[in-house]
C-alpha cells in the first residue's frame, strides 16, 4: 500500500461550478500524477508534479489546473466543470519505475 | 498518438486454462513495461513488470514476455481463476518518470 488517499470518493456537481479533488500521500514521493479513466480511452494523464510547485501538463490537461504546495498533497481543480469532465479520476505516485494508484474519485457533472 | 496499445477490449477464458493478454508499443526508448489489474470501483494495482533488457519475467501464475523487435509484450496467466476477472492495463515507463497506459483488456474467467 503506497499510502495514497483521494478525497472525495464521489462527487456530483453542476456544470460551470469549480471542483477541487485532493490527493494525499504519506510516503514522501517526489512524483505525483492525476489520470482520468474513461471507457475506450484507458488511463490518460492530466497533469503531473515532480516536486513542490513543480508541475507539468499531460495529454488531456485542457480545463484542469493543479497545485502542489506541500510534498504530500496534489490538488486537481476543474475551474468550470463541464459534462465532458464526468469521469473517474485517479491520483498516482511513482516509486522508481513503478506507479501506485489511489482508490479513485468518481465525478459526475450534471 | 497512443504509444501503448491494447487491441483486444475483452477476453473470455475458461477456468484453469491460459489467459493471454497482448500489448503493443511504439517507443523503443521505454525502460520498463508493467501490467496493472483493476477491479470495479478500485484503483489499478501493480501486477508484474519487465525491464527492457529482459525477455521474460515470471511471478507465480503470471508471466510477462517481451519481444523488443516486434515492440510487443504479453501477459500469460496460468491457470486462470475466476478471481482473475478484471480489467488489465499494460503500461510503459521511460525517462522523466512518465507512464503511458493502454486502453485496457477486460478479462472474464468463466467457472
Amino acid at each position: 500500500d503506497a499510502g495514497i488517499t483521494q478525497s472525495p470518493r464521489h462527487k456530483v456537481t453542476e456544470t460551470g461550478t469549480p471542483v477541487t479533488l485532493r490527493c494525499h500521500q504519506t510516503e514522501n514521493h517526489r512524483y505525483m500524477y492525476w489520470y482520468r479513466q474513461d471507457p475506450g480511452h484507458g488511463l490518460r494523464l492530466i497533469h503531473y508534479s515532480y516536486g513542490v510547485k513543480d508541475t507539468d501538463k499531460g495529454e488531456v490537461s485542457d480545463g484542469y489546473s493543479v497545485s502542489r504546495s506541500k510534498t504530500e498533497d496534489f490538488l486537481l481543480t476543474l475551474e468550470s466543470a463541464t459534462s465532458s469532465q464526468t469521469s473517474v479520476y485517479f491520483c498516482a505516485i511513482s516509486e522508481s519505475w513503478k506507479a501506485f494508484f489511489g482508490q479513485g474519485t468518481r465525478l459526475t457533472v450534471v | 498518438d497512443q504509444q501503448v496499445k491494447q487491441n483486444s477490449p475483452s477476453l473470455s477464458v475458461q477456468e484453469g486454462r491460459i489467459s493471454i493478454l497482448n500489448c503493443d508499443y511504439t517507443n523503443s526508448m521505454f525502460d520498463y513495461f508493467l501490467w496493472y489489474k483493476k477491479y470495479p470501483a478500485e484503483g489499478p494495482t501493480f501486477l508484474i513488470s519487465i525491464s527492457s533488457i529482459k525477455d521474460k519475467n515470471e511471478d507465480g501464475r503470471f508471466t510477462v514476455f517481451l519481444n523488443k523487435s516486434a515492440k510487443h509484450l504479453s501477459l500469460h496467466i496460468v491457470p486462470s481463476q475466476p478471481g482473475d476477472s478484471a480489467v488489465y492495463f499494460c503500461a510503459a515507463s521511460g525517462t522523466g518518470n512518465q507512464f503511458y497506459f493502454g486502453t485496457g483488456t477486460s478479462l472474464t474467467v468463466i467457472p
